[in-house]
C-alpha cells in the first residue's frame, strides 16, 4: 500500500536554528498538508498546498514557517528560527481528493532545546 | 464553521468487551468523516471513512462507525476489544462544499485491560 514518508523521524535542534522537515507524498496525490501535534494536545492544521502554492494556512503558520515542493516529489516544511514551543510531532499528509481520504506519514518529532 | 467533538478523553474497557468511542460534529454542509488511530510513537492510520455512501461504515481491525445525521454523530464501535487496540483515536471531519481541510477532534485514548 502506498505510504507517505517523512524524514527524519526525530530531530533535535537548538533554539534559533533553522530546520527543514521532509516529506515524500504518494506519487499521484495532488493535495498536501502539514499538521502539528504538541505533546498531549490535539492535532492542529498548519498549511495545505495545491498546484504549487499554499491554498490555506492556519494562524499558527506565521512568517517563520514556509513550505516548498522543490522537485515535484518532496514536500518540505521549513521553520526559520525555531522556538522552544515549536517542539512537537509534525505530520505530513497527502490526498487524491476529499473522498479518497488522507494518508498521513509517521511524523517527525522535533525537539527544540 | 465546522468542528468535531470527541466526548471522552479516555475510555477504559476489558479485553473481549465492546468498544464505543463517541464523536459529534458540527457542520453546515454534508460532511466527510474519518476515524484515525495512532499507536504509541507511530503515525496516523486510517481506520474508516464516511463520504455520503452507506451510513454504516466498516473499517479495518473489526471497527465500524455509523453516520447518524439526525444526531450529528459518527461513533466508532468494535464488538470485542483486543489488547492491540490500545491507542489514541481521532475523529476527523471535512466540510463538503467549502474548505477541504481535515479538522481533528481532541482524541480519545482507548485503554484495554486484560
Amino acid at each position: 500500500e502506498p505510504e507517505v514518508t517523512q524524514t527524519p523521524s526525530h530531530q533535535v535542534t537548538q533554539m534559533g536554528q533553522e530546520v527543514i522537515l521532509r516529506c515524500v507524498p504518494i506519487s499521484n496525490h495532488l493535495y498536501f498538508y502539514w499538521y502539528r501535534q504538541i505533546l498531549g494536545q490535539k492535532v492542529e492544521f498548519l498549511v495545505s498546498f495545491y498546484n504549487n502554492e499554499i491554498s490555506e494556512k492556519s494562524e499558527i503558520f506565521d512568517d517563520q514557517f514556509s513550505v516548498e515542493r522543490p522537485d515535484g516529489s518532496n514536500f518540505t516544511l521549513k521553520i526559520r528560527s525555531t522556538k522552544l514551543e515549536d517542539s512537537a510531532m509534525y505530520f505530513c499528509a497527502s490526498s487524491g481528493g476529499q473522498s479518497y481520504g488522507y494518508t498521513f506519514g509517521s511524523g517527525t518529532r522535533l525537539t527544540v532545546v | 464553521a465546522q468542528s468535531v467533538t470527541q466526548l471522552d478523553s479516555h475510555v477504559s474497557v476489558s479485553e473481549g468487551t465492546p468498544v464505543l468511542l463517541r464523536c459529534n460534529y458540527s457542520s453546515s454542509y454534508s460532511p466527510s468523516l474519518f476515524w484515525y488511530v495512532q499507536h504509541p510513537n507511530k503515525g496516523l492510520q486510517l481506520l474508516l471513512k464516511y463520504t455520503s455512501a452507506a451510513t454504516l461504515v466498516k473499517g479495518i481491525n473489526g471497527f465500524e462507525a455509523e453516520f447518524k445525521k439526525s444526531e450529528t454523530s459518527f461513533h466508532l464501535t468494535k464488538p470485542s476489544a483486543h489488547m492491540s487496540d490500545a491507542a489514541e483515536y481521532f475523529c476527523v471531519v471535512i466540510l463538503s462544499g467549502g474548505s477541504y481541510i481535515p479538522t481533528f477532534g481532541r482524541g480519545t485514548s482507548l485503554i484495554v485491560h486484560p
